[in-house]
C-alpha cells in the first residue's frame, strides 16, 4: 500500500462543476499536508497547504481530517485553466515529503 | 531572483556512464531535496538536506549520491547509469516543512539512459 493514495482519475468535467479530490495517508505521524498543481511537463507549484481547521483559497477548500487520515481539495466554478494534476503531499516526520501519485483533472468547455 | 534552476534539461547516457544533475537556488532556503517523477509513480524523495553539510536519504536513494557543500548548491550524482533511472528529475527548495513554507521546485531534467 502506498504510504499516500489519490483518486486515480481523471476528472474529466464540465466549466463550472465542482470537483473534489480525495486523499487518504497511511503514516499517522504526518506533520504538515498540501496540495501541489503540476501542469504537463512541468514542475509542480503549491496550491495550497492544508490545515486542521480546513483553509479556503478562493473557489479551493481543503480540509483535513487526522482521525481518519484524510486530506480533500474541493474545486467550485471549474475554469478550463484549473486543468491539470493535482499532488497531495505529506511532510513525514523526519523531513521527508512524499507525494500521492497525482490525481489528473481535465476541464472542458 | 532566478528561483531554482537546473541544468541539463535533457540528458541522454549509456549504460554504465556516470553525470551530474546540477542545482542551484538563490533564495537563500536552507531544505533541498531531489525527487524523480515516473509515469504513475508521483514524484518520490530520492535525497534531502536540511542545511550545508547534512544530507540524508529519501525513498529511493540506491544509485545516486548527494553533496551539500553550500547552501546554494546540491548536485545529484548518477554513480553507473541503468535504464531504470530513466526519468524526469525535479530538485526542489523551501525554508523548512511546516505548514505554509512553499517548496519551489526547478524546470526537471529529463533523463534517459540507453
Amino acid at each position: 500500500r502506498k504510504e499516500v493514495e489519490q483518486d486515480p482519475g481523471p476528472f474529466n468535467v464540465p466549466e463550472g462543476a465542482t470537483v473534489a479530490f480525495n486523499c487518504t495517508y497511511s503514516n499517522s505521524a504526518s506533520q504538515s499536508f498540501f496540495w501541489y498543481r503540476q501542469d504537463c511537463r512541468k514542475e509542480p507549484k503549491l496550491l495550497m497547504s492544508v490545515y486542521s481547521s480546513g483553509n479556503e483559497d478562493g473557489r479551493f477548500t481543503a480540509q483535513l481530517n487526522r482521525a481518519s487520515q484524510y486530506i480533500s481539495l474541493l474545486i467550485r466554478d471549474s475554469k478550463l485553466s484549473d486543468s491539470a494534476t493535482y499532488l497531495c503531499v505529506v511532510n513525514r516526520q523526519g523531513g521527508k515529503l512524499i507525494f500521492g501519485q497525482g490525481t489528473e483533472l481535465s476541464v472542458k468547455p | 531572483n532566478a528561483g531554482v534552476t537546473q541544468t541539463p534539461k535533457f540528458q541522454v547516457l549509456k549504460t554504465g556512464q556516470s553525470m551530474t544533475l546540477q542545482c542551484a537556488q538563490d533564495m537563500n532556503h536552507e531544505y533541498m531535496s531531489w525527487y524523480r517523477q515516473d509515469p504513475g509513480m508521483g514524484l518520490r524523495l530520492i535525497h534531502y538536506s536540511v542545511g550545508a553539510g547534512i544530507t540524508d536519504q529519501g525513498e529511493v536513494p540506491n544509485g545516486y549520491n548527494v553533496s551539500r557543500s553550500t547552501t546554494e548548491d546540491f548536485p545529484l550524482r548518477l554513480l553507473s547509469a541503468a535504464p531504470s533511472q530513466t526519468s524526469v528529475y525535479f530538485c526542489a527548495s523551501s525554508t523548512g516543512l511546516a505548514g505554509g513554507d512553499t517548496q519551489y521546485f526547478g524546470p526537471g531534467t529529463r533523463l534517459t539512459v540507453l
